[in-house]
């Protein structure tokens, strides 16, 4: 299995600061024949369940404010928020979709 | 809108089985586009993905827990059901259901993301 590993565990951060979230993989899950990184980001806020982010590493899903962006390619990956808002509170998840079974990464709590 | 609601017990013994099943609501239950997942999430702790099944049947599990996962689909009813055996206090979590995007081609399917989520429901393996 791909061992999706995140730093750091918890984040605190002031409103309108930049937060940044890393997710590291312990293979690449770049597939070379279409040049795409197999990656999703969520967020998961207290007592919901998750909600899609970013899949392809940065290609933000439908309805998500640009102020989250996806980086990264082969094993390193960031999950950026450019300026914390308070709604922003929660706990930020990666998962790699590159091979069976699909894996998470264990968390990071964004703490205001 | 797309709305997936969990249903089950709340309560399992340990060493019997657990039963879970999703409805879903809106379009795209039909699609071959996707398929339909279950991850679970112990309190506190994070994400596991169980199982995934698609509107025809087609099944893939997690190997962890593949011996005691057995997943169907109920087309009739637009419900997905999750049956987990022999469990323990190990299993006791948070069951979510998903609608899982995915890729076909030759035969094969390729499974991505987890979009969107049901409410999850809390299930505890206690005496």
């Amino acid at each position: 299995d791909i061992v999706m590993t995140q730093s750091p565990d918890s984040l605190a951060v002031s409103l309108g600061e930049r937060a940044t979230i890393n997710c590291k993989s312990s293979r690449s899950v770049l597939y070379s024949s279409n040049n795409r990184n197999y990656l999703a980001w969520y967020q998961q806020k207290p007592g919901q369940p998750p909600r899609l982010l970013i899949n392809w590493a940065s290609t933000r899903a439908s309805g998500v404010p640009d102020r989250f962006s996806g980086s990264g390619s082969g094993t390193d990956f960031t999950l950026t928020i450019s300026s914390l808002q308070a709604e922003d509170l929660a706990v930020y998840y990666c998962q790699q979709y590159y091979s069976s079974p699909t894996t998470f990464g264990q968390g990071t709590k964004v703490e205001i | 809108q797309l709305q997936l609601q969990e249903s089950g017990p709340g309560l399992v013994k340990p060493s019997e089985t657990l039963s879970l099943t999703c409805t879903v609501s809106g379009d795209s239950f039909s699609s071959n586009n996707y398929y339909w997942g279950w991850i679970r999430q112990p309190p506190g702790k994070g994400l596991e993905w169980i199982g995934s099944i698609s509107y025809s049947g087609s099944t893939f599990y997690n190997p962890s827990l593949k011996s005691r996962v057995l997943t169907s689909v109920d087309t009739s009813k637009n419900q997905i059901s999750l049956k987990l055996s022999s469990v323990t206090a190990a299993d006791t979590a948070v069951y979510y259901c998903a609608r899982q995007d995915s890729f076909c081609s030759g035969g094969n399917c390729y499974l991505r993301w987890f979009d969107p989520w049901g409410q999850g429901t809390l299930v505890t393996v206690s005496s």
